[in-house]
């Protein structure tokens, strides 16, 4: 059972434009949120994060949203630069346990 | 580079056989985290260690096992290997035992042939 979901595998920007990617969480316990960002052959790292008590959270360039109503949060990246192309995985914890939930992965390609 | 450190980076066998993935923490991280990621899934929890004991438990099968020793370092023991298995495995490391960063290393890539 998939509780953390981005439904969208792949994501083309122009550089310079705004980058949105999507994801959905099926877990009301969630309490706190975070954006890793991924290139090839390297494991994850610590993009952004959000707790469930904000709606937003910024740090330059990127912006997390949390709608805990709609079980949303989106990372807002812009402006898009070509090294922003990676792998961007969504993440989820509870507030009571130690486990990371983490989306699929959304592809995103900057183009110059 | 995070420094979470995982050898080795690829590693072939066959079916049925067995193998073991290491993972040495970031200096002064108390915490272990094992995943396993399959073709177009995400991360999937396995296991995690704090200072020597286990503290959480995601979808670990029973063939598989963990441990994290005296020094820190943690080994992934991979058992009665099925084709199924082949994926990234990262470990991950992060200070505390609930710490909401965790700090990935480069990933172990497995293929059961």
């Amino acid at each position: 059972d998939q509780q953390v979901k981005q439904n969208s595998p792949s994501l083309s920007v122009q550089e310079g434009r705004i980058s949105i990617l999507n994801c959905d969480y099926t877990n009301s316990m969630f309490d706190y949120f975070l954006w890793y960002k991924k290139y090839p052959a390297e494991g994850p790292t610590f993009l952004i994060s959000i707790s469930s008590i904000k709606d937003k959270n910024e740090d330059g360039r990127f912006t997390v949203f949390l709608n805990k109503s709609a079980k949303h949060l989106s990372l807002h990246i812009v402006p898009s630069q070509p090294g922003d192309s990676a792998v961007y995985f969504c993440a989820a914890r509870p507030l009571t346990g130690n486990q990371f939930y983490f989306g699929t992965g959304t592809s995103l390609t900057v183009i110059p | 580079d995070s420094g979470v450190t995982q050898t080795p980076k690829h590693l072939i066998t066959a079916t049925g056989q067995r193998v073991t993935l290491r993972c040495s923490p970031r200096s002064g991280d108390l915490s272990v985290y094992w995943y396993q990621q399959s073709l177009d899934q995400g991360l999937q929890f396995l296991i995690q260690y704090y200072n020597g004991e286990e503290r959480a438990k995601g979808n670990i099968l029973e063939r598989f096992s963990a441990q994290q020793f005296p020094d820190l370092h943690s080994e992934l023991n991979l058992s009665s290997l099925e084709l199924g298995d082949s994926a990234l495995y990262f470990c991950a490391s992060s200070v505390a035992v609930s710490s909401y960063e965790q700090y990935f290393g480069p990933g172990t890539r497995l293929t059961v042939t």
